[in-house]
């Protein structure tokens, strides 16, 4: 089986400051790893996802994330927050070739200004 | 459609009725999932149908739930007898096929059952 721990349940943190979201796992098989964000009254979208290859992804809004098999994490990190991201952010995990995600229960990150 | 869409957005009904929650998944999309968010928890695995099918319902609770997909492109998840911790935001979300490809999820359908 497969679960996900998300340690921090709220992360507040000023405009322009650097961010990390942590996210660790554990797996008896290989993953897929993934990033959701969810904007307030909106729907779960894909922020990143980690399939094979390069351990290091990035998304096109300045987020990254890096796959560390022997930790079992995949930390999101951003080097300067705006405003805009304020968001809930969750984990996410599937054993590799299946549909299956296991979440975790999210870390709410509150940008201030 | 342009994305996924999930009708009602919310839904009070009282304990003891039925109730059913409805999925438009994204055109062309074979693989069709169902999650429920409850209050501060991450989203959890209920339903996931490729095509018509249920290929997986290991995570269904119990059988007062049920989800249906006829034409493998609308789906519905039903639920008998509501209980009160039934409450819960169901989500679902659609994908091209399985495993390797991003999936879109809907807002959700918020059910409150009193």
């Amino acid at each position: 089986a497969q679960s996900v721990t998300q340690l921090d349940s709220q992360v507040p943190v000023f405009e322009e400051a650097p961010v990390e979201l942590r996210c660790n796992y554990s797996s008896s098989v290989s993953v897929y790893l993934f990033w959701y964000v969810q904007y307030p009254n909106q729907g779960l979208q894909l922020l990143l996802k980690y399939l094979s290859g390069s351990t290091l992804v990035e998304s096109i809004n300045g987020f990254e994330a890096e796959f560390n098999k022997s930790q079992t994490s995949f930390h999101l990190r951003k080097p300067s927050v705006h405003i805009s991201d304020t968001a809930e952010y969750f984990c996410a995990v599937s054993p590799s070739g299946t549909y299956k995600y296991i979440f975790g229960t999210g870390t709410r990150l509150k940008v201030l200004a | 459609g342009a994305g996924v869409s999930q009708t009602p957005s919310n839904k009070v009904t009282e304990k003891g009725k039925y109730v059913e929650l409805r999925c438009d998944p994204i055109s062309g999309h074979t693989a069709l999932y169902w999650y429920r968010q409850s209050l501060g928890q991450g989203p959890e695995f209920l339903i996931y149908f490729q095509g018509t099918g249920a290929a997986d319902d290991s995570g269904l609770p119990n059988d007062r739930f049920f989800a249906v997909r006829p034409e493998g492109s609308v789906s519905t998840l039903k639920i008998q007898r509501t209980e009160r911790g039934d409450s819960a935001v169901y989500l679902c979300a659609s994908s091209r096929d399985r495993g390797r490809t991003e999936a879109f999820f809907g807002q959700g359908t918020r059910l409150t059952v009193v």
